[in-house]
């Protein structure tokens, strides 16, 4: 499967503790994305990387989120003193710079649910 | 602020017939749209894109529509089918005014009845 893959697919955690997510993308993708998905609603975009680069954070993206991409291949997503609100689908996706189209692949997600 | 809206959060068709989705939008900035399809506990798919130089775009069953002086776009899927049951959203980009994010609208659940 040469898909974008996510790791773990479900998380439970109490309020307060770390969480930490995993992303590898399609392999020959340079672009990487974040995105979190709330009940009834649609993906709304935290922060993307272009290689290891971070080009673009959301309003959303809080100091307690952070996103890496060490080496320009796959992501982690870390969020510190996790808050019942956080309780979401986190969502990743990449996808080739320099096409003439923005087609985004998305992975299975990891729902992390906090107590 | 929503920039990408779907109004109709459900649509229900008969196998066989037209399903018809749509979206509107608020950013005059947006030059990319796309729809992407969701099955429950998977991530979205990605269905047909059009480029804002273009009104129309299709793909076997799949035929996007976009409107740009309405700043609407609308997805044709013909005929339906059962295995078309999902959650739809439209999402856009302005990709060349150098933000390379998706934005989504909420959400449309379409059930195609056998």
């Amino acid at each position: 499967d040469t898909g974008v893959s996510q790791d773990p697919r479900h998380k439970i955690t109490k309020r307060g503790q770390n969480v930490t997510f995993r992303c590898d993308p399609i392999s020959e993708h340079n672009r990487l994305y974040w995105y979190r998905q709330t009940l009834g609603q649609g993906p709304e975009f935290l922060t993307y990387f272009q290689n290891e680069a971070q080009l673009e954070k959301s309003r959303l993206l809080s100091d307690r989120f952070s996103a890496e991409r060490p080496k320009g291949s796959f992501s982690t997503l870390e969020i510190q003193r996790t808050e019942q609100g956080d309780s979401a689908m986190y969502l990743c996706a990449s996808s080739l710079a320099g096409r003439p189209n923005y087609e985004q692949y998305f992975g299975p997600g990891t729902r992390l649910t906090v107590t | 602020d929503q920039q990408v809206k779907q109004n109709s959060p459900s649509l229900s068709v008969q196998e066989g017939r037209i399903s018809i989705l749509n979206c509107d939008y608020t950013n005059s900035m947006f030059d990319y749209f796309l729809w992407y399809k969701k099955y429950p506990a998977e991530g979205p798919t990605f269905l047909i894109s059009i480029s804002s130089i273009k009104d129309k775009n299709e793909d076997g069953r799949f035929t996007v529509f976009l409107n740009k002086s309405a700043k609407h776009l609308s997805l044709h899927i013909v005929p339906s089918q059962p295995g078309d049951s999902a959650v739809y959203f439209c999402a856009a980009s302005a990709g060349q005014g150098g933000s390379e994010k998706l934005v989504f609208g909420k959400g449309m659940k379409l059930t195609v009845n056998p």
